[in-house]
């Protein structure tokens, strides 16, 4: 079953901030997340491993609340690059490896 | 440079015949997996392998077939069972402990 993403699409003008939301029905190992730029392959951003650490460069973070089976990705001071769809992947279960399932991907614009 | 290729690019079939994606990675990588990409509907799993000569069945198997003889490809047969085969198919691959995934450049099938 994919995990749900929230919301399905935001426009943003440069400089301001988003939230994009992941949440599974399912225990999970881990949560994976990727930008897709329009007709490329996805690029990973970053993996969060259960026990709900928090990561982030630059000014991408994401956390994982392993409780609620969510995890959300932080963007502030969105630029124009951050422009392009974004999936979470998920692995359930208490193992590293296993089927890599993705949201249906939330679409984010940033304008000038 | 290690990496994983997809070929060819773009892809046209007539209804009916089946088509076989190429997916080749030499990033030693043990986990392979396949993806379907249609618009709104995210990364949908069609079949993944953990080990070579092993695979799965993932969310949307029905109507293609894999094979893992080799480590390094993992190629799709999309068969004529398949209702409605048109759709961007993205390949991917990971290590067994579950880091991220890198994915390919993506075949985009159309059927007429």
């Amino acid at each position: 079953q994919q995990p749900v993403q929230s919301p399905q699409a935001v426009i943003l003008r440069e400089g301001e901030d988003a939230v994009i939301n992941c949440s599974s029905s399912k225990a999970l190992y881990s949560v994976h997340w990727y930008r897709q730029k329009h007709g490329e392959a996805p690029v990973f951003l970053m993996i969060l491993l259960k026990g709900g650490e928090q990561k982030g460069h630059d000014k991408i973070s994401a956390s994982f609340n392993e409780k609620k089976q969510q995890s959300s990705l932080y963007l502030t001071a969105s630029q124009l690059s951050y422009s392009g769809t974004y999936f979470c992947g998920t692995r359930a279960g208490g193992t590293s490896y296993g089927k890599l399932t993705f949201g249906q991907g939330t679409i984010l614009t940033v304008h000038p | 440079d290690g990496g994983i290729t997809q070929s060819p690019k773009y892809l046209f079939r007539k209804e009916g015949q089946n088509v076989t994606l190429s997916c080749e990675q030499n990033l030693n990588h043990d986990a392979m997996y396949w993806y379907r990409q249609d618009p709104g509907q995210g990364l949908r799993l069609i079949y993944y392998s953990q080990i070579v000569n092993d695979f799965q069945k993932g969310d949307i198997a029905e109507g293609y077939s894999v094979s893992r003889e080799k480590k390094e490809s993992f190629p799709l047969t999309v068969t004529s069972a398949q209702k409605n085969p048109t759709a961007f198919y993205l390949c991917a691959s990971s290590t067994q402990q579950g880091t991220e995934a890198f994915f390919g450049q993506g075949t985009r099938l159309t059927v007429v």
